[in-house]
């Protein structure tokens, strides 16, 4: 059964300040997406991982996946305050006709 | 495109009725995913289908709760009798998984927001 555990659950930083969300998985799968999450709202795409060492940066944020550790992780780039939601990371459940398994989600919050 | 619709946005209900959520996927997708989101629980997959099939209903609580897909631009998640332990976020998602190596990215509707008094 494929496991996917996002650490830390709960981020608490300070605006300017870098940080990494790290993103295990417990299965062979060579897809990874990230996801964020709003208060009171959908969750949103960010980035889709399709490869080994595949890398894909948008402002402040940028993804990596390495599918020989099973890791992706999401780096936050002198953080500010709009950066506050929840991420969550994603794994396709191989051959389940594109079912993902989704992480807890991180819970970041930017403080000035 | 309009992105994946859902209705209603907002629920309220009494204990015991029946509620009906609908959504429509994207145009073309052929899988569809419910979702249910709470504080305690997180994020948690009820049921998903493909080309109108359902594959897997595992994650369905209880026989209180059904879901179909009668076309490829529909699908309901209907709750009968509903309980106040239903009160959630409903989401609905599609996804085109299309050729292999190809992306299974997960398009999110805005959501239901269910109240069970």
């Amino acid at each position: 059964e494929l496991k996917v555990e996002q650490n830390p659950l709960f981020l608490s930083m300070q605006e300017g300040k870098n940080y990494t969300i790290y993103c295990n998985y417990s299965t062979t799968s060579d897809r990874l997406y990230w996801y964020r999450q709003d208060p009171g709202k959908s969750l949103e795409s960010l980035f889709v991982l399709l490869s080994n060492g595949a890398v894909k940066q948008e402002g402040r944020l940028m993804a990596s996946l390495d599918t020989k550790a099973r890791l992706s992780t999401l780096h936050i780039t002198a953080a500010v305050h709009d950066l506050s939601a929840t991420y969550f990371c994603a794994v396709d459940n191989q051959g389940s006709q594109g079912n993902l398994i989704f992480g807890k989600g991180t819970k970041l919050s930017v403080k000035p | 495109d309009a992105g994946v619709i859902q209705s209603p946005r907002h629920e309220v209900t009494e204990m015991g009725q029946e509620v009906t959520l609908r959504c429509k996927p994207i145009s073309g997708h052929n899988s569809l995913f419910w979702y249910r989101q709470t504080m305690m629980r997180g994020l948690e997959l009820l049921i998903y289908f493909n080309n109108n099939v359902p594959i897997d209903d595992s994650g369905m609580p209880e026989d209180r709760f059904s879901a179909k897909m009668p076309n490829a631009s529909f699908s309901t998640l209907k709750i009968q009798p509903s309980e106040p332990r239903d009160s959630a976020v409903y989401f609905c998602a599609s996804s085109f998984p299309g050729l292999a190596g190809s992306s299974y990215e997960q398009y999110f509707g805005p959501g239901t927001r269910l109240t069970v008094t």
